[in-house]
């Protein structure tokens, strides 16, 4: 079945720097790859997402990149802030099988000031 | 803003019992989705809906079933709790704009089950 797997599982870093978490996806047919964020207590929230026509988004200090041919996303944070702090997961959407989102594991971000 | 409410933050049941989870979108979503989230393990999808009376089995639909009686409202059911089902539940929607174009999912608060 449709399967994303997230690494790493715990990443972490000096404030200020720069945090790289990469997913990768089985589902050809997936065409949306959203991020979402959960700090802890909270529901996931969705901070930024790629759709399978685009090779890059940005949104200030987030971005993502998704490479189709390898079927992998990464998120990229850059000038890391302790508010951060928190796990992210990925996931894969596609048009075929409902419209199931397959999320990865999650990557537990500590960001140390 | 978009409001996606579970109606229980913490439950404890015994086991053996039947469970009842609920949740409440106000946005006329068409989507509707149960996922449990254990440690190490993500989000899991129990189970789908993408339309009132219509529910589709996610990855882990064993030992649980669903109703969608009415379209914002989307109930998780226990049907014989057991200590295996110690877990966040966590319910979201999004809604289906037509074509393949998808959207993101909203997510409720998150009910922590617990079976004693």
């Amino acid at each position: 079945g449709e399967n994303v797997e997230q690494h790493p599982s715990t990443l972490s870093v000096q404030e200020g720097d720069s945090a790289v978490i990469k997913c990768t996806y089985s589902d050809s047919a997936s065409n949306y790859f959203p991020w979402y964020k959960q700090e802890l207590g909270k529901r996931p929230q969705l901070i930024i997402d790629i759709r399978s026509n685009v090779g890059e988004k940005k949104d200030q200090r987030i971005a993502v990149t998704l490479n189709k041919t390898a079927k992998h996303f990464s998120l990229h944070i850059t000038e890391t802030q302790p508010e951060d702090s928190a796990v992210y997961f990925c996931a894969a959407k596609g048009s075929t099988g409902g419209f199931k989102t397959i999320f990865g594991a999650g990557t537990r971000l500590f960001v140390k000031a | 803003d978009v409001k996606v409410t579970q109606s229980s933050r913490y439950l404890v049941k015994r086991t053996g019992e039947k469970v009842f989870l609920e949740c409440v979108q106000d946005m006329d979503h068409e989507n509707m989705f149960w996922y449990r989230q254990d440690p190490g393990l993500g989000l899991r999808l129990i189970y789908f809906s993408y339309d009132v009376k219509m529910k589709e089995k996610g990855d882990i639909p064993e030992g649980y079933s669903v109703s969608r009686e009415k379209k914002e409202r989307f109930s998780l059911i226990l049907e014989s709790a057991s200590t295996n089902q110690t877990s966040m539940y966590l319910c979201a929607s999004s809604s289906w704009t037509g074509g393949r174009t998808n959207t993101e999912a909203f997510f409720g608060q998150g009910t922590r089950l617990t079976v004693v």
